[in-house]
C-alpha cells in the first residue's frame, strides 16, 4: 500500500537549535513531495514543494528541504529554529498531476522551549 | 481573496444521527477535496471532484457518507447515520485546473466532529 513515514513523532528543541525532519515514502515512479504545517489554531498551509529539477528547495519562513531519491527520502530542515516555529509539520506525496491526491505522513508535533 | 471555507467548526452529535458538513472552496478553483483526521493519525483522503463531478472517491469508508457538489461550487459531506469512528476532524481543499502547471492546495481550517 502507499504510504508516507515520517521519522519522528514529536520533536523537542531549544531555540536556535537546527531542525532536521525527515520522511519516507513507498512509492515507485514521479512523485511530488510536500512539507505542510499547521501551527495552533491555524489551517494546514503549505511550507514548501519538491515537483522535479534541483532536489534541494526553498521554501517559506527560512525552511528548506532535501530530496534523496535514491532512499525514497524527503528531509525538512532550518538552521536555527524559533519559537514561533512550534507546529505540526507534516510530510505529504501526491503521483502524477499536481491535481491528484495527496498522502500524508501522520505528522511531527515540534516544540520549541524559549 | 477568501480561502477555503468549512462550516460548521465543530459539531458533536450522538450516535446514529446525521450531520452534514459543507466546505466552499475558493472561487473559481474546479478541483475540491476531501480530507478526515482521526485522533492522532495521518490525514487521509476521502475524495476528489473536479467540478461537480467526482474524481476519485477512492478514500471514502463506507456508504454512510455521501459527498456532493452541485452546480460545481460548493460541497456538502453527509454522515448518515453517523457512528463513533466517524470522530475526527474533516478538511476540505480545493486548488485550480492544473492546466500542465503545479497548482496547490489550499485548505479549510476543518470542521472537528465529535460522534458520543
Amino acid at each position: 500500500a502507499q504510504s508516507v513515514s515520517q521519522h519522528n513523532h514529536h520533536v523537542i528543541l531549544s531555540e536556535a537549535a537546527s531542525l532536521e525532519l525527515g520522511c519516507n515514502y513507498s512509492y515507485g515512479g514521479t512523485v511530488n513531495l510536500f512539507w505542510y504545517v499547521q501551527y495552533p489554531g491555524q489551517h494546514l498551509q503549505l511550507l514548501l514543494k519538491y515537483f522535479s529539477g534541483d532536489p534541494l528547495v526553498k521554501g517559506i519562513k527560512g525552511f528548506e528541504a532535501e530530496f534523496i531519491k535514491s532512499k525514497f527520502s524527503f528531509y525538512l530542515r532550518k538552521p536555527s529554529v524559533q519559537w514561533s516555529d512550534t507546529a505540526e509539520y507534516f510530510c505529504a506525496v501526491n503521483r502524477g498531476s499536481s491535481a491528484s491526491k495527496i498522502i500524508f505522513g501522520s505528522g511531527t508535533r515540534l516544540s520549541i522551549r524559549p | 481573496e477568501a480561502g477555503v471555507t468549512q462550516f460548521p467548526s465543530h459539531s458533536v452529535i450522538e450516535k446514529g444521527q446525521t450531520v452534514t458538513l459543507r466546505c466552499d472552496p475558493i472561487s473559481g478553483h474546479d478541483n475540491l477535496y476531501w480530507y478526515r483526521r482521526v485522533m492522532g493519525k495521518e490525514i487521509k483522503f476521502l475524495l476528489h471532484f473536479v467540478k461537480e463531478s467526482k474524481q476519485d472517491e477512492s478514500g471514502m469508508p463506507n456508504n454512510r457518507f455521501l459527498a456532493e457538489r452541485t452546480g460545481g461550487t460548493y460541497s456538502t459531506l453527509k454522515v448518515q447515520p453517523a457512528e463513533l469512528e466517524d470522530s475526527g476532524v474533516y478538511f476540505c481543499a480545493s486548488s485550480q485546473d492544473p492546466g500542465g502547471s503545479y497548482n496547490e492546495q489550499f485548505f479549510g481550517p476543518g470542521t472537528r466532529l465529535t460522534v458520543l
